[in-house]
């Protein structure tokens, strides 16, 4: 079956440590995503990356990094210097360059302790 | 930049009853939209989709949208809910690279959708 996949799906940390989610797709998509979700905020793009070794920022990157060297691959870390990162994190990958049209994937809970 | 407003944050419907949920947008060009549903923890499923062309679009699990230009508008219908429509929505707004700015989608703040027996 063609999907994306994100591990772990439940993920804690002491505050001051990095952690790095992961995403994996098989769909053979170029653009993949990452999004946050907050309580009645929506989503919030972090990172996107249209191709391979290219990555860009969102609206709220600062405090998480990327990377991008395989094309199924694209996770996220989430370092000491991001102040409130509890959330909930999704992951997204698209095809269609001109509509933006995205599946995703089932997302990772991080809670700060 | 684009924008998109859904003004319901929580709509009660009784299962069996008939659904409108309101979404509306803000894009200098035609805009791609997309309804979503998401159940409590999960990822987003895509329920439908407009770029272009007759304007009542068909989705999954009976659910349809209108997309009015002269007002900004996609809101999702669904003649009859049942109680597994329980979810929360999102309208989201697609846009054409063109050499700057965030290429994600831009997303709505969500409806909370409850059904009453």
């Amino acid at each position: 079956d063609g999907g994306i996949t994100q591990s772990p799906k439940y993920l804690f940390r002491k505050e001051g440590q990095n952690v790095t989610l992961s995403c994996e797709q098989n769909l053979n998509h170029d653009a993949m995503y990452w999004y946050r979700q907050d309580p009645g905020q929506g989503l919030r793009l972090i990172y996107y990356s249209q191709i391979v070794n290219d990555f860009q920022k969102g609206d709220i990157a600062e405090g998480y990094s990327v990377s991008r060297e395989k094309k199924e691959s694209f996770p996220l870390t989430v370092t000491s210097a991001q102040k409130n990162p509890t959330a909930f994190y999704l992951c997204a990958s698209s095809q269609e360059r001109r509509t933006n049209e995205q599946f995703f994937g089932p997302g990772t809970r991080l809670t700060v302790l | 930049a684009q924008s998109v407003t859904q003004p319901d944050i929580h709509i009660t419907v009784s299962e069996g009853a008939s659904l409108e949920l309101r979404c509306n947008y803000s894009y200098g060009a035609t805009p791609y939209l997309f309804w979503y549903v998401q159940s409590p923890g999960q990822g987003l499923q895509l329920l439908l989709k407009y770029f272009s062309g007759d304007t009542l679009v068909q989705g999954i699990k009976g659910f349809e949208a209108e997309f009015k230009r002269s007002q900004s508008s996609f809101n999702l219908r669904k003649p009859s809910v049942h109680w597994s429509d329980a979810a929360e929505y999102f309208c989201a707004v697609g846009s054409y690279l063109s050499g700057g700015g965030a290429d994600g989608l831009t997303f709505g703040k969500g409806t909370h959708l409850i059904i009453q027996p």
